[in-house]
């Protein structure tokens, strides 16, 4: 089952914040953070484990509440060189290994 | 250290034909993943590869097919090509610790035109 991101897309000014949420319908043991850029390769920004951990990348962070399924990065300050679009990939409790991805929430940071 | 390579990087087909894309992991990974990322769409999960296993697939047809080699690298083989096919495939790869974070790296693609 793949999982469910939110917005589809935001469009910023340099040096404001944006959140973007992922949510499963399953248990989850694992969340994962991409982002790719266009007509790049997804590049991966962190992982979150079961433990409702947060995690932060320079002014990047997410976190991961484990008992809603779902999990948030937090784009804070933004810079251009956030553009891109963001991908959280999730990892069952019944599949470990199996990481599914959702659709995706494009991101445009303008000047 | 190189990272996950793919080849070719771009490749042409008619409807019908097959094509076979190729991927050599990070070296140490055992693991290896294949995506298909239609234009303007998300990565959908095709295949994974650990030791020279199938572990599991997506929900595409069985003209969509691989194998792993006992040097970890892998291929990707898609048979019948189909106009839909025409999309960028990734191939991924990880250390394969599952119990630990899993975390898979991307190479850059192999784009598949289908005309």
């Amino acid at each position: 089952q793949q999982p469910v991101q939110s917005p589809q897309a935001v469009i910023l000014r340099e040096g404001e914040d944006a959140v973007i949420n992922c949510s499963s319908s399953k248990a989850l043991y694992s969340v994962h953070w991409y982002r790719q850029k266009h007509g790049e390769a997804p590049v991966f920004l962190m992982i979150l484990l079961k433990g409702g951990e947060q995690k932060g990348h320079e002014k990047i962070s997410a976190s991961f509440n484990e008992k809603k399924q779902q999990s948030s990065l937090y784009l804070t300050a933004s810079q251009l060189s956030y553009s891109g679009t963001y991908f959280c990939g999730t990892e069952s409790d019944d599949s470990w290994g199996k990481l599914q991805f959702g659709a995706g929430t494009q991101v445009v940071v303008t000047p | 250290e190189a990272g996950v390579t793919q080849s070719p990087t771009h490749l042409i087909k008619t409807r019908g034909q097959q094509a076979t894309l190729r991927c050599s992991p990070i070296s140490g990974h055992t693991s290896v993943y294949w995506y298909q990322q239609a234009l303007g769409l998300g990565l959908q999960f095709l295949l994974w590869y650990d030791e020279g296993e199938e572990r599991n697939r997506g929900n595409f047809p069985p003209r969509f097919s691989g194998r792993q080699f006992p040097n970890y690298s892998s291929e990707l083989n898609v048979n019948a090509l189909e106009l839909e096919d025409s999309a960028l495939y990734l191939c991924a790869s990880s250390l394969g610790q599952f119990d630990s974070g899993n975390t898979i790296y991307f190479g850059e693609g192999s784009w598949l035109t289908v005309v």
